[in-house]
């Protein structure tokens, strides 16, 4: 079965440092991958998505992820944090029989201190 | 291009009352799907729709959710009669089928959520 564990429920950091984000993965298979961001009230977001392509994928705002097969992981980076970045971040597999079916983990909200 | 549309952005309704959602996918998008996150959980998934034909229903709660999407345009999720557990923030996402050999590419794009609240 398909599943996603987000290691950290809230992760602080201040404004110009890394953002580390974790995020390890249970699949029988190559999954999809994808990380999507909620900024208050707004919908969901597509940050980035890996497709059995590339192993280091490249999203919007700056944002990176590296799938690494041996780890089970698809943590997302960011060099620099901004202000704008606060948020909450999803980690997200794809089904194996439908892989229509999205499996999300429980949300990491980032919270970016001046 | 206009994203996916939920209505209405907020419900408050008491315990045994009837609640319907609605959502408005992107225009051309043949998949539509319902999810929900209640309180303190992870996103769940509830239904597939590819067109008007519900695919996948495996994430309904229970006989008190009904789906449709007459038209295979917009659809609905009826609550009837609401329970206390179905407050919570019900998604709504919409992609394009790819055509063959472009692998599992589908990316979801979602609505802003309607949030339920069943008191």
């Amino acid at each position: 079965a398909q599943s996603v564990t987000q290691l950290d429920s809230h992760v602080s950091v201040s404004e110009g440092t890394p953002v580390l984000l974790r995020c390890n993965y249970s699949s029988s298979y190559s999954p999809s991958l994808f990380w999507y961001v909620q900024h208050p009230n707004k919908g969901l977001q597509l940050l980035l998505k890996y497709t059995s392509a590339a192993t280091l994928v490249k999203g919007i705002n700056g944002f990176e992820a590296e799938f690494k097969k041996s780890e089970t992981s698809f943590h997302l980076t960011k060099p620099s944090a901004h202000m704008s970045d606060a948020a909450e971040y999803f980690c997200v597999v794809s089904g194996f029989y439908n892989f229509n079916k999205f499996y999300f983990g429980s949300g990491t909200k980032l919270n970016v201190k001046p | 291009e206009a994203g996916v549309t939920q209505f209405p952005s907020h419900s408050v309704i008491e315990k045994g009352q009837t609640v319907t959602l609605r959502c408005d996918p992107i225009s051309g998008h043949d998949n539509l799907y319902w999810y929900r996150r209640v309180m303190g959980k992870e996103i769940k998934f509830l239904l597939h729709f590819v067109k008007e034909s519900k695919q996948d229903e495996s994430g309904m709660p229970n006989n008190r959710f009904l789906a449709e999407r007459t038209g295979g345009t917009y659809s609905t999720l009826k609550v009837q009669p609401a329970e206390l557990e179905d407050s919570g923030v019900y998604f709504c996402a919409s992609s394009q089928t790819l055509g063959l050999g472009q692998g599992r590419q589908e990316t979801q794009y979602f609505g802003p959520g309607t949030r339920l609240l069943v008191l």
